[in-house]
């Protein structure tokens, strides 16, 4: 079982919808989050992280983390074109590390 | 504060070669991380250090990479007898320390031919 674990996609949503983006992780020793957003051949950047259970709000953008059922949510509000990208979802686990998922790829359809 | 830099951009060499990248890390970070990735696929992890320290070494990994971060500060990736299996993006990117975030280099392409 992989650490971190997304749903490849892609997901299709049209411009203005909400789009929500899942991630399941296995290690329970897990205490922080990330959600990266990568562009074609670009790096991956920070968008948003959590470290606590509950959600939290930037902007367009708001994580849910449920430590219980382990899995962490990204929703994007009011989606534009420009949100088009694949999203990664990172924990660095209990032993520190940071793991990936494979990332889900997010188009939206003017 | 510059980011995090890598070098070379893009590397092409022919199997067999050895080739060596390096990456600067923002220079207040004592943790820095190797991924290699391909596409379609999320950063799969190498390994990473903790000031000069390697911490972890992805079992995935062959015998034909090594990783050092001489003095904690810059470190260097490198890849023996390259195979064409290798061809892929290695990033490197650096964090304050645990459980903060990662800020990426741009990445070094490399095609093995």
């Amino acid at each position: 079982q992989k650490e971190v674990e997304q749903n490849s996609g892609p997901l299709s949503v049209p411009e203005g919808a909400i789009a929500s983006l899942n991630c399941t992780y296995s290690d329970r020793g897990s205490q922080s989050f990330f959600w990266y957003r990568q562009y074609s051949g670009k790096s991956p950047e920070l968008i948003m992280f959590i470290y606590s259970n509950g959600d939290k709000e930037d902007g367009r953008f708001t994580a849910q983390l449920n430590k219980a059922s382990q899995y962490v949510s990204l929703l994007i509000r009011d989606s534009q074109p420009s949100d088009s990208a694949t999203y990664l979802c990172a924990s660095p686990g209990g032993y520190q590390k940071v793991t990936f998922g494979t990332g889900t790829k997010l188009q939206v359809i003017p | 504060d510059t980011g995090v830099s890598q070098n070379p951009r893009h590397k092409i060499t022919k199997r067999g070669q050895n080739v060596t990248f390096r990456c600067d890390p923002i220079s207040e970070h004592n943790r820095l991380y190797w991924y290699r990735q391909t596409l379609g696929q999320g950063p799969e992890f190498l390994t990473y250090f903790q000031n000069e320290a390697q911490l972890e070494k992805s079992r995935l990994l062959s015998d034909r990479f090594s990783a050092e971060r001489p003095k904690g500060s810059f470190s260097t990736l490198e890849i023996q007898r390259t195979e064409q299996g290798d061809s892929a993006m290695y990033l490197c990117a650096s964090s304050p320390g645990p459980n903060e975030k990662l800020f990426f280099g741009s990445g070094t392409q490399l095609s093995v031919l």
